[in-house]
């Protein structure tokens, strides 16, 4: 069972606008949460963390969105630029400590039209 | 360039041949996992150092695959006998793994064909 979804594989928007990437996890153990970019060939890229404690973490374009009662987080990317045309992996880990491995959803892609 | 380096970056091996994956990890990271990609899948944890701590296995599929981590920094991934199965593309990933800074940060990955 998939303890990290994301349910939309791809999603296209102009450039200039916003990009809303959504992400849903079911195990309440997880209390760190972090997206990461994926270019063709490369490994991904760390763009944004947040801790369970807090509901909203920004840093530049990125904001992330975590409502611990819906078990769901969302990315938003303002102003959508063409070069954040990629693939973004939603990821989760928890459980107290020792091994923080992370647990990745499936992705979703991303298109910026210029 | 501090980052975490992989090698090699392709790897083709014929079925049922041996295999060995380097990792650099970033220079100060106590924390090393390995995961794996296979095509079209997300990405899968196999296996976690932390320090001198016994590394964590449970995400090793069977007893072909092992790891180990020389002086606390460079790791070696190795499969033994390969299978068609096997290929994907096998990410390291480093990380302080200190409260509140679980960042983990990748390598480029190997991409292993087995044919």
């Amino acid at each position: 069972d998939q303890q990290v979804k994301q349910n939309s594989p791809s999603l296209s928007v102009q450039e200039g606008r916003i990009s809303i990437l959504n992400c849903d996890y079911t195990n309440s153990m997880f209390d760190y949460f972090l997206w990461y970019k994926k270019y063709p060939a490369e490994g991904p890229t760390f763009l944004i963390s947040i801790s369970s404690i807090k509901d909203k973490n920004e840093d530049g374009r990125f904001t992330v969105f975590l409502n611990k009662s819906a078990k769901h987080l969302s990315l938003h990317i303002v102003p959508s630029q063409p070069g954040d045309s990629a693939v973004y992996f939603c990821a989760a880990t928890g459980g107290g400590t020792g091994r923080r491995a992370l647990t990745f959803g499936s992705g979703t892609r991303l298109q910026v039209q210029p | 360039g501090a980052g975490v380096s992989q090698s090699p970056s392709n790897k083709v091996t014929e079925k049922g041949k041996d295999v060995e994956l380097r990792c650099d990890p970033i220079s100060g990271h106590t924390a090393l996992y390995w995961y794996r990609q296979s095509l079209g899948q997300g990405l899968e944890f196999l296996i976690y150092f932390q320090g001198n701590s016994a590394p964590d296995k449970s995400g090793l599929p069977s007893d072909r695959f092992s790891a180990e981590r020389t002086g606390g920094s460079v790791s070696t991934l190795t499969i033994q006998r390969t299978q068609q199965e096997d290929s994907a593309v096998y990410l390291c990933a480093s990380s302080l793994d200190r409260a509140s800074s679980y960042e983990q940060y990748f390598g480029p990955g190997t991409r292993l064909t087995v044919t």
